[in-house]
């Protein structure tokens, strides 16, 4: 079973910040929190990831609860490009030895 | 560079034919995934090799023999498959421990653009 749990849809009007939750209650100590998303009928893309303190890159912000129970990836400036199926993911980040599983994702649709 | 590329992008096979998949990459990543991807669903994992070494093996039929001869390259060899195997096919590299960088990092997963196989 997936570690984490996302809402299915999320609409956002372009433009706006697109805030997308992820819940992810069992993390261990040692697990980061991963992004991805992926566009249609292409390859998931890396988008940032953290282990407790908020992060920031080019293309998004990672805000992660004190607790580190739940997170949230923040798109400042959505796109009609941004739509896509966004995934969090918890996982270890020292070893590939520990499974790697996909929620079912949120499905982020930008409207002009 | 951070491409991984995957051939061929699109493959038509019958359920007594053998082909392959193939999966390269020149990040110097030493560990590299196979995934399975159906229609609307998130993609499953099937195949992890580290240091050319399986490592993860999800209980995936026999069917689907991966190969890594190298570094630089993995494959998905493929026998007697069926129809509902047909799927998008993704390959991923990342780092592993031992090179420089924030561990979080060196778990960063880069995918390709997937083969699409349709089993007749």
């Amino acid at each position: 079973d997936a570690k984490t749990t996302q809402p299915p849809s999320m609409d956002c009007a372009e433009g706006r910040a697109a805030n997308l939750p992820c819940n992810h209650s069992t993390i261990s100590g040692n697990e980061y929190v991963y992004w991805y998303r992926q566009i249609h009928s292409q390859g998931p893309q890396y988008i940032i990831h953290g282990l407790k303190n908020n992060e920031t890159n080019e293309m998004a912000s990672l805000i992660i609860t004190e607790d580190r129970k739940s997170s949230t990836l923040i798109l400042p400036h959505a796109t009609l490009r941004d739509t896509a199926v966004y995934y969090c993911i918890v996982r270890v980040g020292e070893t590939s030895y520990d499974k790697v599983i996909f929620g079912p994702g949120t499905s982020l649709s930008v409207i002009p | 560079d951070t491409e991984v590329t995957q051939t061929p992008k699109h493959l038509v096979m019958g359920m007594t034919n053998k082909k392959s998949l193939k999966c390269e990459q020149h990040m110097g990543h030493r560990a590299m995934y196979w995934y399975k991807q159906k229609a609307k669903k998130p993609p499953e994992l099937m195949f992890v090799y580290s240091y050319e070494k399986l490592s993860i093996n999800e209980s995936v039929p026999s069917r689907f023999s991966p190969e890594c001869p190298n570094s630089s390259l993995l494959n998905l060899h493929l026998h007697a498959l069926q129809p509902e195997d047909s799927a998008l096919y993704l390959c991923a590299s990342s780092q592993r421990r031992g090179l420089a960088g924030e561990g979080g990092a060196k778990n960063i997963q880069y995918f390709g653009a997937g083969t699409r196989l349709s089993v007749l």
